[in-house]
């Protein structure tokens, strides 16, 4: 079976630092993706890791060990507009199908 | 350029109807994907068509179908809509179908009452 953990729910204050977790175990990996929902809205593209170590854009990084089928998403310098659901899928070996986890929504304070 | 483009946005439909949803991929795009998206959890891939036929299918019953046409503009189709079918659906474009290289339309919301 395939199965992606994320938290639920998460808290963080405006112009703060927060990392989202994201463990897989799946039947095959081609890729982790990490995707920004606000609600109502489609799914928008944040990055992709194919290789293990962190890739960096900007305000957001994401970070991929594939030995321990691990990964985070870290958003720094929190806006108001961060408020959003962030979703980790799994590409299979075939790469034309993801599997999703539930997403984590992130609520900012000010 | 336009984006993928879905159509209708919102639709009420009551148990045992049928319901078609629309999608257009962005131009020079050979394959859509559809995803089901129940509030509150991630989506979850039903049908992948590339070059008008079907090259992959997630675990949904027969009574979901897609098909895709000349202009690689699909179709999803349920009957005997189920409250259960109450969901954002998901279009997805690409060039080849890789996921890596996929972009999403605004989706359909579904409503079954």
């Amino acid at each position: 079976g395939q199965n992606i953990d994320q938290p639920t729910e998460m808290t963080a204050t405006e112009g703060a630092i927060v990392q989202i977790n994201c463990t897989y175990q799946t039947s095959g990996f081609n890729g982790l993706f990490w995707y920004q929902q606000h609600a109502g809205e489609a799914p928008t593209f944040l990055s992709y890791n194919v290789l293990d170590g962190l890739e960096e854009k900007g305000r957001f990084s994401s970070f991929l060990s594939r030995s321990k089928g691990y990964s985070y998403l870290l958003l720094k310098e929190l806006q108001m507009k961060d408020s959003a659901s962030y979703l980790c899928a799994v590409s299979l070996d075939s790469n034309y199908q993801l599997i999703w986890g539930a997403g984590t929504k992130l609520i900012i304070k000010p | 350029d336009a984006g993928v483009t879905q159509s209708p946005t919102h639709l009420i439909k009551t148990r045992g109807q049928h319901v078609t949803l629309r999608c257009s991929p962005i131009s020079g795009h050979k394959s859509v994907s559809w995803y089901q998206q129940v509030l509150g959890q991630g989506p979850q891939f039903i049908f992948q068509y590339y070059e008008k036929e079907e090259r992959g299918r997630g675990n949904f019953p027969d009574r979901f179908s897609a098909r895709q046409f000349p202009n690689y503009s699909s179709e999803l189709n349920v009957n005997a809509l189920l409250l259960g079918d109450s969901a954002l659906y998901l279009c997805a474009s690409s060039s080849s179908g890789l996921v890596n290289e996929q972009f999403f339309g605004p989706g359909t919301r579904l409503t079954v009452l």
